[in-house]
């Protein structure tokens, strides 16, 4: 089993949809988790930090659920511009990296 | 505008070639970083260099010789590449190695190996 594992998609969504992607990790031990986001030939850049009570900027909102080692990704109301690769990342004492999932949004 | 720069950003080299990779960081950071990343595969961390002094060597390859003569500055020497080694190779950067905070990306290195 991956240490961290993503759908990789992609996801075609019409723009204006709410959209959510999950990450499934396998250390239950991990301390801290992230999601980044990749743009096309970019690299990569931190769009949030996930807290255990959830925390929310703008239209992201990120979740942690523990007891199934899960964190999650939601954007409501899309944008062109949310089109990209969204990585998850998971704190073991090292950053471990999922291989990100995908996103596309359609006018 | 990105505070890690990274050149240069597209090499090409053949198996018996020596290149280096070169990445600067702007940011008053400790810690930086050298990543592989791979299409449709997650990044690989392959060094960590905190306050000049290398913590992590990822059981890389020794065709990758790293060097940091300073905080600012970390290179990627490169020689007798194979072309599986051909991805893109990222620099980082951050406050201290082992933080929680923010990695900062520069722009990457795509390298092809013939």
């Amino acid at each position: 089993r991956k240490e961290v594992e993503q759908d990789p998609g992609p996801f075609n969504v019409p723009e204006g949809a709410t959209v959510a992607f999950n990450c499934t990790y396998s250390n239950s031990a991990s301390q801290s988790f992230f999601w980044y986001r990749q743009d096309c030939r970019k690299e990569p850049k931190l769009l949030m930090s996930v807290y255990s009570s959830g925390n929310e900027d703008g239209r992201f909102t990120a979740q942690l659920n523990r007891a199934s080692q899960y964190i999650s990704l939601l954007i409501r109301d899309s944008k062109l511009s949310d089109s990209a690769t969204y990585l998850c990342v998971v704190n073991n004492y090292q950053l471990i990296w999922g291989a990100g999932t995908k996103l596309i949004i359609k006018p | 505008e990105t505070g890690v720069t990274q050149t240069p950003r597209h090499l090409v080299m053949g198996m018996t070639n020596k290149k280096s990779l070169k990445c600067e960081q702007h940011l008053g950071h400790n810690a930086m970083y050298w990543y592989k990343q791979s299409a449709k595969k997650p990044l690989e961390l392959m060094f960590v260099y905190n306050f000049k002094e290398q913590t992590e060597n990822n059981s890389v390859p020794s065709r990758f010789s790293p060097e940091c003569p300073n905080s600012s500055h970390l290179f990627l020497h490169l020689h007798t590449l194979q072309p599986e080694d051909s991805a893109l190779y990222l620099c980082a950067s951050s406050q201290e190695a082992g933080d929680t905070g923010e990695l900062f990306f520069g722009e990457g290195s795509r390298l092809t190996v013939l």
